[in-house]
């Protein structure tokens, strides 16, 4: 069975631009979260969808946003883009929000600002 | 969740055993232990979880103090391609399987 897919795998950016990051989760897989993850640290938890609804949002900017398809695949937005904004950006699946079962991640989308 | 605290760095012979501590003092009794590794390039992949109980599978084994405050992860033999950084993540049990919480991980380095 595929794993969670991301793409575009690397992509390059100027500041002040904006930028669409996509994520196809395990199959059967109803959830969906961001991590973004700067070098050197652990990721760091930005949203979580489910049923296409936002079911929790980390301590990051309103520059960031998501959401979810019928499909359960998901996009991330970032506008306005900073310097900062470079990081991994991973995403990752599970079956349902309230589970023992582990999340599962894609290998990320490295994210380059200019 | 309950925060975890991991050693920053650990360091392995090839074709033995690599024992990565996690300390969780603050764990609560609905709280399960999750191991993750991320190698290089590469999105973290899952390793194991338990409650309470050692676990074993076919990547690692997990052992979990009396107590609970602790754990440990076994590679029971260690090869070049478990280097690795290493997580320990502490999640209520059935709530919000979608959140966890990292801290910097344990970087293990397996060496010939």
């Amino acid at each position: 069975d595929a794993g969670v897919t991301q793409s575009p795998t690397h992509l390059i950016k100027t500041r002040g631009q904006h930028v669409t990051l996509r994520c196809s989760p395990i199959s059967g897989h109803k959830s969906v979260s961001w991590y973004q993850q700067v070098l050197g640290q652990g990721p760091q938890f930005i949203f979580q969808y489910y049923e296409k609804e936002e079911r929790g949002r980390g301590n990051f900017p309103d520059r960031f946003s998501a959401r979810q398809f019928p499909n359960y695949s998901s996009e991330l937005n970032v506008n306005a883009l900073l310097l900062g904004d470079s990081a991994l950006y991973l995403c990752a699946s599970s079956y349902v929000v309230g589970s023992v079962q582990p999340q599962h991640f894609g290998d990320g989308t490295r994210l380059s600002i200019l | 969740d309950a925060k975890t605290t991991q050693p920053t760095s650990m360091d392995c012979a090839e074709g033995r055993a690599a024992n990565l501590p996690c300390n969780h003092s603050t764990i609560s009794g609905n709280e399960y232990v999750y191991w993750y590794r991320q190698i290089h390039s590469q999105g973290p992949q899952y390793i194991i979880h338990g409650l309470k109980n050692n676990e074993t599978n076919e990547m690692a084994s997990l052992i979990i103090t009396e107590d609970r405050k602790s754990s440990t992860l076994i590679l029971p033999h260690a090869t070049l391609r478990d280097t690795a950084v290493y997580y320990c993540i502490v999640r209520v049990a059935y709530t919000n399987a979608g959140k966890s919480t990292f801290g910097d991980g344990t970087t293990l380095t397996v060496k010939p």
